[in-house]
């Protein structure tokens, strides 16, 4: 059972305008939901994440928000430029217990056109 | 350089031949973790580990084996490969055990079982 989803493999953006990124839950228990960012032959890299006791993060272009009554979380980068094209994979954090457990969705290439 | 490296980055290996997949990382991190990464299902944990001669099974850790002797190192063994463990494996580390960082990834494995 898939308990983080990311229901949208492929996504298309023009340069400077807004790609938004959604990833949905099932796990009420999760505390923290982080956000990677993939290049081709590379591991997976950090970009942001938020503690669930929070609503919204920022850290430059990319904000992520979380919505706990919906289970869902999102990324919106903005501006999008060439270099964010990438596969992005949302990930959650079960809690102190079982903390390095994290649970990754399926992830979504973003494609960033000219 | 802060880094989490495996080996080999490449692998290709008959069915039954037992085979390591080596990770050490320089950032004397307490956590560390494995992954495999196959289309359509995202990043799924193999095992985890939260301290030397610690570890635990993640979510697909059946054919799979590993050892934390030391703590810059989280050997991944398969003791008898079989061709449904032709995946792209990645091993990362984390300091805290809290995930708001999130792990450190290594540039990968990909392995193939013919």
């Amino acid at each position: 059972d898939q308990q983080v989803k990311q229901n949208s493999p492929s996504l298309s953006v023009q340069e400077g305008r807004i790609s938004i990124l959604n990833c949905d839950y099932t796990n009420s228990m999760f505390d923290y939901f982080l956000w990677y960012k993939k290049y081709p032959a590379e591991g997976p890299t950090f970009l942001i994440s938020i503690s669930s006791i929070k609503d919204k993060n920022e850290d430059g272009r990319f904000t992520v928000f979380l919505n706990k009554s919906a289970k869902h979380l999102s990324l919106h980068i903005v501006p999008s430029q060439p270099g964010d094209s990438a596969v992005y994979f949302c990930a959650a954090s079960p809690g102190v217990q079982g903390a390095q457990k994290l649970v990754f969705g399926q992830g979504t290439r973003l494609t960033i056109n000219p | 350089e802060a880094q989490v490296t495996q080996n080999p980055r490449y692998l290709i290996t008959v069915t039954g031949k037992k085979l390591t997949v080596t990770c050490s990382q320089n950032m004397n991190h307490e956590y560390m973790s494995w992954y495999r990464q196959d289309p359509g299902l995202g990043l799924r944990q193999i095992y985890y580990s939260m301290n030397v001669e610690v570890t635990d099974k993640g979510d697909v850790p059946e054919g799979y084996k590993v050892s934390r002797k030391e703590k810059r190192n989280f050997p991944l063994i398969l003791e008898s490969p079989s061709p449904n463990q032709t995946s792209l494996y990645f091993c990362a580390s984390s300091l805290t055990q809290a995930m708001k960082d999130g792990y450190t990834f290594g540039s990968g494995t990909r392995l193939t079982v013919v």
